[in-house]
């Protein structure tokens, strides 16, 4: 039971480049969450998940794509990447009694 | 998005003391809250997760209340170790897909 797994830990992207961070849980939740957390802030959450088939915008959704066709796996698509998504992303799952995050992608755009 | 505000936003304790911190959030759509413990390099991990008002929680030497009406949510360390360094997150929810994070209380405990 690995929880929530995030690929890659780290990734330098040059501006205008495209990239999908990979997230998988086995823990059979429903919902799922990607946030991004930049230096001396907290955590925004970018989309979410209540299930396979169905997304949603969070707060800062710009410049990002989801997808949810399993209930294992939820993809975060970074299209034309640009300095302003230099940041830390997790992603999460989080239930009514527990709630887990993934290990985390470093991500630098130059 | 709620607007949710920690304090203090950075606490220094000596080893030993005990402390606590706040989180206040919107009392109205209130569905859950959770405390997060976030070591730096690591992601956060669950403390606690509360719903009803009055709840309490207790985890070892940390424990957590939470008053709903008034929305306002206290997580106490009782006799600080090094090991309790970390940013304390706080993360009210309107509904399961509604949460908001707060910044975070920094705790740094000195030996």
């Amino acid at each position: 039971n690995a929880g929530v797994t995030q690929t890659p830990k780290f990734r330098i992207l040059k501006i205008g480049q495209s990239m999908t961070l990979q997230c998988t849980q086995d823990m059979n939740h429903n919902y799922m969450y990607w946030y991004r957390q930049d230096p001396g802030m907290g955590l925004k959450l970018i989309y979410y998940s209540v299930g396979a088939g169905i997304t949603d915008k969070g707060e800062v959704p710009n410049g990002y794509n989801v997808s949810r066709s399993t209930t294992e796996d939820f993809p975060l698509r970074l299209e034309l990447a640009a300095p302003s998504q230099t940041s830390v992303y997790f992603c999460a799952i989080q239930g009514p009694t527990e709630a887990f995050f993934g290990q985390g992608t470093r991500l630098t755009v130059v | 998005i709620l607007n949710v505000e920690q304090s203090p936003q950075s606490l220094h304790v000596q080893e030993g003391d005990s402390t606590n911190f706040t989180c206040s959030f919107p009392s109205s759509n209130f569905y859950a809250l959770h405390w997060y413990r976030w070591e730096t390099a690591k992601s956060p991990e669950a403390l606690f997760v509360m719903t009803l008002n009055g709840d309490e929680k207790k985890k070892g030497r940390i424990s957590a209340t939470l008053n709903t009406k008034e929305g306002y949510s206290y997580l106490y360390i009782k006799g600080s170790q090094p090991e309790d360094s970390a940013t304390y997150l706080c993360a009210p929810a309107e509904g399961y897909q509604k949460v908001t994070f707060g910044t975070g209380t920094k705790l740094q405990v000195i030996p």
